[in-house]
């Protein structure tokens, strides 16, 4: 079973409107933590937020928050007033700790946002 | 702050041969891990390195090797290169064994294999 799901192929949105991404997760885990990152088509990995499996608020960073349901293990990723720049492949990514690598990541497959002006 | 560098930014080897991938990290980490991404298999954990030790592999053949050095810079080799191994490699580095610190990547080496 796939551990971190993003099923929307590519996303659309109209420059200065709100969007979400979605991401689903699967651990068995207590203590866990999500991230979000964002891919340009230059390559670079930009990390945008964190949500940890204990904190009680909803994690916010500017322009992005995280709608985390952990009974539902959903972490997605809300960014609000879309900007042409956010056109991007976004990742959802999970650390167990379980694992006991604190670098190691699983990643979705990814979405691709396109922001129309 | 300087970011993660990475070196070279692109590649080309033929099959067989063997490449080494350099990466810098962020001043003052000394956590770096690697990360294969291919369009078909996605992001792929390859190792994590912490204070010179391998602290943990990724499911990858043992032609994929890593090091770090005492400066915290780390080195990542593929020997006996396949058509297969064209993908782009991520360096990540963070501060250390700290569980909610975020990774910050570098811009990655495009490797292509012909």
């Amino acid at each position: 079973a796939q551990k971190i799901t993003q099923t929307q192929p590519g996303m659309f949105v109209q420059e200065k409107e709100a969007v979400t991404l979605d991401c689903t997760y699967d651990t068995s885990d207590q203590s866990y933590g999500l991230f979000w990152y964002k891919q340009p088509s230059s390559g670079e990995m930009i990390f945008l937020i964190y949500q940890g499996s204990y904190d009680e608020q909803n994690a916010t960073e500017g322009r992005y928050s995280l709608n985390f349901q952990k009974a539902r293990k959903s972490a997605n990723l809300v960014i609000s007033a879309s900007q042409l720049g956010d056109s991007a492949m976004y990742f959802c990514a999970m650390r167990e700790a379980r694992t006991g690598a604190n670098s190691k990541l699983t990643f979705g497959k990814g979405i691709t946002l396109s922001v129309r002006p | 702050k300087a970011g993660v560098t990475q070196t070279p930014r692109y590649l080309i080897k033929t099959r067989g041969q063997q490449v080494t991938l350099s990466c810098s990290p962020i001043s003052g980490h000394r956590s770096v891990s690697w990360y294969q991404q291919t369009p078909g298999q996605g992001l792929q954990f390859l190792f994590e390195y912490f204070s010179e030790t391998q602290r943990n592999k990724g499911n990858f053949p043992g032609r994929f090797s890593g090091r770090q050095f005492s400066n915290s810079r780390s080195e990542m080799n593929v020997s006996t290169l396949e058509l297969g191994d064209s993908a782009l490699y991520l360096c990540a580095s963070s501060p250390g064994l700290i569980r909610d610190s975020p990774l910050h990547f570098g811009n990655g080496t495009r490797l292509t294999v012909t």
